[in-house]
This record gives C-alpha cells, structure tokens and sequence, in this order.
C-alpha cells in the first residue's frame, strides 16, 4: 500500500519570503498523481497544484511551485512571496492510476505560519 | 459545473442519539464519493467510499455506516453516536482517475 509522510508538523515563514513544505511517498507504482491541498482555517479543503508523474516539468501555479523528484520519491512544495493568506494546513496526497477508483492516499499535514 | 453540497454545516447531538449527514454532487455523473473525518488539527482519516450506488467500501471499523441511495447522494450515518464520533466531516468526490478529489465545506459535529 502507497503511503505518504510530511515530516514537518509545522512550518513558519515571514510574510514575503519563501518556504518549502516536504513530502516523500511510497509507491511501487509508475502512473500516479500527485497533489498539494491547502486547509484554511475555514477548514475547506482547497486544491493548490498537482503533478503527473509521467511529466519530469514541474508544475506551477502563481507562487506556487513543486519540487518533483521521481526517482526519490519527493514531492515538495515551494511558496513564494508568502503571504498572511498562505497561512494553512498543507496536506500532500498520492492517486494510483492502477486502480481505478482508489481514494487519495494524504499525509499528516504540515501546519504553516506566516509571520507579519 | 459541478457543485458538492454537504450539510448541516454544524451539529450538536446528545450521546445516543442517531446521526444523518448528507451530501450531494451536482452536475455530473457517476462520480466516486468518499466520507472522510478530521479531529482538530490531525490529518484526514478515510471512513467510507462509493463507486456507484449501493457500493459501499469501509475503510476503518466503527460506530458509523454510510449508504447511496442515489448516484449522486451519499448519507454518513450511525444509530447511537458516542463520544468519539465528534470531529469534522468531510464528503468528496472525483470522476476520473487522474483527477484530484473535490471537496464539501464540511460538518462539524459536536457530541455532548
């Protein structure tokens, strides 16, 4: 079974600077997705970026960018200019393209500050 | 487009006292749903999903059931709630594999 770990609880970052969330997984697999949802604390569930893991192009969306590293199984995800907005539970979560119908796999969740 | 509509947005119960939360996906067909609970601060823990109606795969043991009466209805339920089952709830759904889940605005249930 796929898993996948963010091995920082919580982050923090000063308004306008940049910051990195880490995410690693497991996976035996080759054809997967891969996802950053963010978590306000309205506590909707917001989709951020996703990646194909057959693109090596890492995608980007705005300030937001990610560190794909098949190989080594990291996904991480870069925030730039951060902003007081940004603030958030950061959750990365894995998709099978095996299994058809398989629910996302998600880690723990990093929690990030943004600091005035 | 498509639209999940989850609710009540907030729930106080007594322990004991049964549970209905519903949720419904609107334009589109078919999809995947999933119920998923969040104690505060933790990470998502998968209850139940459904890919189609009346297909009902549960993820973890406990006090609570879900059922798809309708393609696009899914309902989170138990009969006697206990303590443990306070958290947020969250509904979700997805089309096609190789897209990303979309989620609800999530209940809160409180049990006194």
């Amino acid at each position: 079974a796929q898993t996948v770990t963010q091995s920082q609880p919580e982050m923090s970052v000063q308004e306008a600077e940049t910051v990195t969330l880490s995410c690693t997984y497991d996976t035996s697999e080759s054809d997967y997705y891969l996802f950053w949802y963010k978590q306000p604390p309205s506590r909707q569930m917001i989709l951020v970026i996703r990646q194909e893991a057959y693109k090596q192009q890492n995608a980007t969306e705005n300030r937001f960018s990610v560190n794909f590293q098949k190989a080594a199984k990291s996904f991480s995800l870069k925030i730039s200019d951060s902003q007081l907005g940004d603030a958030a539970m950061y959750f990365c979560a894995y998709r099978s393209l095996n299994s058809g119908n398989t629910p996302l796999v998600f880690g723990k969740g990093t929690r990030l500050s943004v600091i005035a | 487009s498509q639209t999940i509509h989850q609710w009540p947005a907030t729930l106080v119960q007594p322990v004991g006292s049964p549970l209905s939360l519903e949720c419904t996906v609107e334009g589109t067909s078919n999809p995947n749903l999933y119920w998923y609970r969040q104690a505060a601060g933790r990470g998502l823990q998968l209850l139940f999903y459904s890919v189609g109606i009346g297909q009902i795969s549960s993820e973890v043991p406990q006090n609570l059931s879900a059922s798809r009466p309708q393609d696009r209805q899914f309902i989170l339920s138990s009969k006697k709630l206990l303590l443990s089952d306070s958290g947020f709830y969250l509904c979700a759904w997805s089309v096609w594999r190789d897209q990303p889940q979309h989620f609800g605005d999530g209940t809160r249930l409180s049990i006194l």
